[in-house]
């Protein structure tokens, strides 16, 4: 089984529509971390989570939110979706260290129409 | 602040050919982590390693090898007798007390290797 998940792989929404993307691991990790990737742009981080009761805004968090639900469950939430938040999203793992290695998850392709 | 560079934004290859990725990097930390990433075509991101600013050692695992100089903030890739296999979107990654310990990302490189 792959350690970090994402649900679901592939969404198709229509603008306005709350969105949530899930994400799970089983590395026993910390720190938890939300990307999107957009063609020509790498990675940009989202937000980012330190553990249950420490989440931090990243580069780009606007018109993002996330709950940290456990250690290892870490949700993405788009309250009305725009066709620009279309996008590859990852989520990834580290260890509690700053320069720890993140370890991603498979991704989550949304499209909103 | 720290910026990542990969100037290089397709290479295409024939097979067996030997390449080399270029990244170049930006920050005013002593201490600093760079990393390689690869994305095959289906699309998860694939850790494939990390250095610290101490360690200039040149690494070779297998096919692939890194060459870091500090004296031109570089880390540059090679994969030495490319295989179909290794097309995929490769980024180079750092990150330091000047981001915050975020990991900064380059914008990535795509490499096609044609059989």
């Amino acid at each position: 089984d792959a350690d970090v998940t994402q649900t679901p792989r592939n969404r198709i929404t229509k603008t306005g529509k709350r969105i949530m993307l899930e994400c799970s691991q089983t590395k026993g990790h910390d720190r938890m971390y939300w990307y999107r990737q957009d063609p020509g742009l790498g990675l940009r981080l989202i937000y980012y989570s330190f553990d249950v009761k420490d989440i931090n805004k990243g580069e780009i968090s606007d018109g993002y939110s996330v709950s940290r639900q456990a250690q290892a469950k870490f949700s993405l939430s788009l309250e009305s979706a725009i066709p620009n938040q279309t996008a590859l999203y990852f989520c990834a793992t580290s260890h509690s260290g700053s320069t720890d290695t993140q370890y991603f998850g498979p991704g989550t392709r949304l499209t909103v129409l | 602040a720290q910026k990542v560079t990969q100037a290089q934004t397709e290479i295409s290859v024939v097979e067996k050919e030997d390449v080399t990725l270029d990244c170049v990097y930006e920050t005013r930390d002593t201490t600093y982590y760079l990393f390689w990433y690869k994305q095959p075509p289906s699309g998860e991101l694939v850790f494939l390693i990390r250095r610290n600013s101490f360690d200039e050692q040149n690494e070779i695992s297998g096919r692939y090898s890194w060459n870091f100089q500090k004296s031109t903030s570089s880390f540059n890739f090679t994969i030495t007798a490319s295989q179909v296999v290794d097309s995929a979107v490769y980024f180079c990654a750092l990150t330091g007390v000047d981001s915050s310990y975020k990991l900064i990302f380059g914008s990535g490189t795509r490499l096609l290797v044609r059989p």
